[in-house]
């Protein structure tokens, strides 16, 4: 069975420090992953999007950034955070083709002081 | 671009049955998702709909109009776990490899 895990579930940075966050898959080759960012009881933003190692897709201009260097690992990073980064981070995956369901990891929740 | 309008609360008794709905606006269309996001977790796929009527699975149900750009997502025998946040989402205009997401309805369930 095919399982997404995400790390760490809970972080707390200053202002200005740098970002990493990892998302791995297991269980299924080339799938399609995403990272989304989410605000308090808001709906979830699509930050980036990739489709195959080293293919990232941008939705939205910002000062994060994503990367892929393996097919089933998803990396979201900034490198001088902003107040406004705070929110819930959500990666998620979806079969590669015409899938229209996605899976999504457990989140980590970022708080930016 | 595209964008989705849904209710942003909704509340009904245990027992009882609900509606939510989902208007759309896309230039090209893939169909309709439902996730479910209880708070502090992540969101779980409900169901889909490619093409037009009803899809039934246990006490939920979807529908879809795509002549309307319409849609709804129907619970059936409320119980107080269905309390939660449900999204409607679409596949996005970049060959369908993206997704959008509605803003979501709070359903709280009443006793």
């Amino acid at each position: 069975s095919q399982t997404i895990h995400q790390w760490p579930a809970t972080l707390v940075q200053p202002v200005g420090s740098p970002l990493s966050l990892e998302c791995t898959v297991e269980g299924t080759s080339n799938p399609n992953l995403y990272w989304y960012r989410q605000a308090a009881g808001r709906g979830l933003q699509l930050l980036f999007y990739s489709v195959g190692i080293g293919q990232i897709s941008s939705e939205v201009p910002q000062n994060l950034s994503a990367s892929r260097p393996q097919d089933r690992q998803f990396i979201l990073s900034s490198k001088k955070l902003l107040l406004s980064d705070s929110g819930f981070y959500l990666c998620a995956w979806s079969v590669s083709g015409n899938s229209n369901e996605q899976f999504f990891g457990p989140g980590t929740r970022l708080t930016v002081l | 671009g595209q964008s989705l309008e849904q209710p942003s609360e909704v509340t009904a008794v245990e027992g009882a049955i609900v509606q939510i709905n989902c208007t759309y606006q896309t230039s090209g269309f893939y169909g309709l998702s439902w996730y479910q996001q209880h708070d502090g977790g992540a969101p779980t796929f409900l169901s889909y709909n490619g093409l037009d009527g009803l899809e039934e699975t246990g006490r939920f149900s979807s529908f879809l109009s795509r002549s309307d750009s319409y849609g709804y997502l129907l619970l059936q025998e409320l119980q107080m776990k269905d309390s939660a946040s449900y999204f409607c989402a679409v596949r996005g205009d970049n060959y369908g490899q993206n997704f959008v997401f509605g803003p979501g309805t709070r359903l709280s369930v009443l006793p």
